[in-house]
C-alpha cells in the first residue's frame, strides 16, 4: 500500500487553533480525506479535497494541500473540547483507501 | 449522505468459535466493499476487497481461510472471523461507495473481543 504519515499526537488549549499534518507519497490520488474517529465510534467524514485543489474552508475546518511537496493539513480554529478525537488522514485513488496512523488530538481546557 | 450500516458493534466469543459481521448499504447499491481492520493506536489498514458476485481480492498477510468474505448481494458483505484468538481482537470497518466517482461511506466499526 501506500504511505501516509502523521505525527501521533497533538496538544491544545481550547480556543487556540489546531494544525494536524499528513504526508503521502502517491502522486495519483485522487482525493484526500479528514476523517474523525471518536473512542468506540466509526469514522466521520469531516472533509476532503480534490488533488487538484490547493485549499477547502469549511466553517471552522481548512484543508490546505501542497501536491508538490505532498503535504496536507487540516486547521480547526477555536478548538474546543468536543474536537478532541483522533484524526486520520487518507488518500484514494478510486475506491481504495490508504490510511495515516491517525494524530490523537486532545484539547486542554 | 449515505448510510452503511455495520453489525454488531460489539462482540465477546470463546476462543475457537466464529464471528460473523454484516456491513449494509442501506440505501444505495455497492458492487465493492471494503473490510479494514484497526489495532489499538495504530491506523486501519485495509484487510480485502468485496466484490459482489465473485471472490474477495485480500492484502498480502491476510489469511483468507481465517478472514472469510462472502458478498452475496449489492447491498450487504460479510465478513466471518473463523476460530477467532485473542490476537484477532481488533477494531473492524467496513466501507462502501455507489460509484468509482463517489465518497466512501464507512461503518460504525465492530469491536471484537476474543477471550
Amino acid at each position: 500500500g501506500e504511505d501516509v504519515e502523521q505525527s501521533l499526537f497533538l496538544s491544545v488549549r481550547e480556543g487556540d487553533s489546531s494544525v494536524i499534518n499528513c504526508t503521502y507519497t502517491d502522486s495519483s490520488s485522487t482525493y484526500l480525506y479528514w476523517y474523525k474517529q471518536e473512542p468506540g465510534a466509526g469514522l466521520q467524514l469531516l472533509t476532503y479535497i480534490f488533488s487538484n485543489m490547493d485549499m477547502k474552508q469549511d466553517q471552522r475546518l481548512t484543508v490546505l494541500l501542497n501536491k508538490k511537496d505532498k503535504h496536507l493539513s487540516l486547521r480547526i480554529a477555536d478548538t474546543q473540547t468536543g474536537d478532541s478525537a483522533i484524526y486520520f488522514c487518507a488518500e484514494s485513488t478510486g475506491n481504495q483507501f490508504y490510511f495515516g496512523t491517525g494524530t490523537s488530538l486532545t484539547v486542554i481546557p | 449522505g449515505a448510510v452503511v450500516s455495520q453489525h454488531p458493534s460489539r462482540v465477546i466469543c470463546k476462543s475457537g468459535t466464529s464471528v460473523k459481521i454484516e456491513c449494509r448499504s442501506l440505501d444505495f447499491q455497492a458492487t465493492t466493499m471494503f473490510w479494514y481492520r484497526q489495532f489499538p493506536k495504530q491506523s486501519l489498514m485495509l484487510m480485502a476487497t468485496s466484490n459482489e458476485g465473485s471472490k474477495a481480492t485480500y492484502e498480502q498477510g491476510v489469511e483468507k481461510d481465517k478472514f472469510l468474505i462472502n458478498h452475496a448481494s449489492l447491498t450487504l458483505s460479510t465478513l466471518t472471523v473463523t476460530s477467532a484468538h485473542p490476537e484477532d481482537s481488533s477494531f473492524y470497518i467496513c466501507s462502501a461507495s455507489p460509484d468509482v466517482n463517489t465518497e466512501a461511506f464507512f461503518g460504525q466499526g465492530t469491536r471484537l473481543t476474543v477471550v
